[in-house]
């Protein structure tokens, strides 16, 4: 068990909606990152969060948008969803800061757009 | 740019084998870390790297930073069917101040029992 901690496991959805994929970080740790997987690919980094702000931003699409809570726990949200957007969804957590900057990856959710 | 590239893409074992996999870039990276994946599942950490030359053991695992800063291996020993998955490598490369790490596309390890 790592720590983190993301809710739903599973999620499945028609096209054209909107989700909330919910993460918690390990205990004392600031920063949280979002990652998406399709299948048989390798991890898709889409944004970090350290403390309250974004940090980093990578291939995040325009529909998607994410925040991190004063509790630090940050959520996910994806809009307007698309058949391609069927992955698994990862989030992972860092102390961040000067590190260490080993990251500790929650289950994931599956998310299946129909 | 700040590519990993991570080789074998599969390999395909008998039980007892040992195994071994890299990572290389163009780049020079200040972390190693090394993951693995089973289906379904999130990547599990199982070294950490942080000194050019470092070897670190994790059971019959051991992973070593490369001298130069642009490489890592890993080695599994005596495989067993549960090592069966997805092996990542990540590095945090050196340039760019962030804590964005970079992951390379995998090794699909495959034990027969």
């Amino acid at each position: 068990d790592s720590g983190v901690t993301q809710t739903p496991k599973h999620l499945i959805t028609a096209t054209g909606q909107r989700v909330t994929l919910r993460c918690s970080p390990r205990s004392g740790d600031l920063s949280v990152y979002w990652y998406q997987q399709s299948l048989d690919q390798g991890l898709q980094f889409l944004i970090q969060y350290y403390n309250g702000e974004e940090r980093a931003k990578g291939n995040i699409l325009e529909r998607f948008s994410a925040q991190q809570f004063p509790d630090l726990h940050s959520e996910l949200n994806l809009s307007s969803l698309e058949l391609g957007d069927s992955a698994l969804y990862f989030c992972a957590s860092s102390v961040g800061g000067d590190g260490p900057y080993e990251q500790y990856f929650g289950p994931g959710t599956r998310l299946t757009v129909t | 740019g700040q590519q990993l590239n991570q080789s074998p893409q599969s390999m395909f074992i008998q039980e007892g084998e040992d195994v071994s996999m890299n990572c290389t870039s163009s780049s020079i990276f200040n972390t190693w870390l090394w993951y693995k994946q089973d289906p379904g599942e999130g990547p599990v950490l199982l070294i950490a790297l942080y000194k050019a030359g470092e070897l670190t053991s994790n059971g019959r695992l051991t992973a070593q930073f490369g001298i130069t800063r642009k490489d890592s291996f890993l080695n599994i020993s005596a495989s067993i069917p549960s090592d069966v998955g997805i092996y990542f490598c990540a590095g945090l490369p050196s340039q760019g101040g962030s804590e964005k790490l970079v992951f390379g596309k995998g090794t699909k390890l495959t034990v027969n029992p």
